[in-house]
């Protein structure tokens, strides 16, 4: 099974500054990683997909990058409505797919 | 607009059964991987099982094999999963959710559509 690894467990960050997650794979996952944001209360949302394609109607200030064993997601001015948890998810070797723990970000 | 809602959680006692039903709209149903994510109070997301477009193959994470099964009924667009021998980490908010990729592209992927979920409480 391959373990996912996400860092920090929680971000401080302020509205309009850059934010950076991070995720890991114990091993290779190609270019087959996914990121999701969740909302408390609500359903996981897909923002990107292949490590760094937008799903359909997913702003351009979320980026993804990365493959093999390293991935980043980069949230380039933070807006309100994006303080959340975010998880990573690789689906190249299955099953199982495997998320992440999750980063929570925060409001500094 | 593709809609997915979950339905049958209820509160149920260890060792007991239980059938969730997610209900789907929106999208040709029968061409989609279908897959069962949960997520324990307070915790993070949990892959459960999935099902290919015809039923022909399942997957199970451990956790949940020989316990759970998952089914789909493509004349009623409905997916389905059934748990028996229920645990109390079965505790959880069940989510369904399509595979952005259709069958036929040979291609799986992560789930871009999800339902609110349903929760399934596992208590004595």
């Amino acid at each position: 099974e391959i373990v996912m690894t996400q860092s920090p467990a929680t971000l401080s960050v302020s509205p309009g500054e850059r934010a950076t997650l991070s995720c890991r794979a114990s091993q290779s996952v190609r270019s087959n990683l996914a990121w999701y944001q969740q909302k408390h209360g609500q359903a996981p949302r897909l923002l990107i997909h292949g490590a760094s394609t937008r799903a359909t109607g997913i702003p351009a200030r979320f980026s993804g990058s990365g493959s093999g064993t390293e991935f980043t997601l980069t949230i380039s001015s933070l807006q309100s409505e994006d303080f959340a948890v975010y998880y990573c998810q690789q689906y190249n070797n299955w099953p199982p797919y495997t998320f992440g723990q999750g980063t929570k970000l925060e409001i500094k | 607009e593709v809609q997915l809602v979950e339905s049958g959680g209820v509160v149920v006692q260890p060792g007991g059964s239980l059938r969730l039903s997610c209900a789907a709209s929106g999208f040709t149903f029968d061409a989609y991987t279908m897959h069962w994510v949960r997520q324990a109070p307070g915790k993070g997301l949990e892959w459960v099982s999935l099902i290919r477009w015809d039923g022909g193959s399942t997957n199970y994470a451990d956790s949940v094999k020989g316990r759970f099964t998952i089914s789909r009924d493509n004349s009623k667009n409905s997916l389905y999963l059934q748990m028996s021998s229920l645990r109390t980490e079965d505790t959880a908010l069940y989510y369904c959710a399509k595979d952005m990729y259709p069958d036929s592209s040979g291609y799986y992927g992560p789930g871009d559509y999800w339902g609110l979920g349903t929760l399934v409480t596992v208590s004595s």
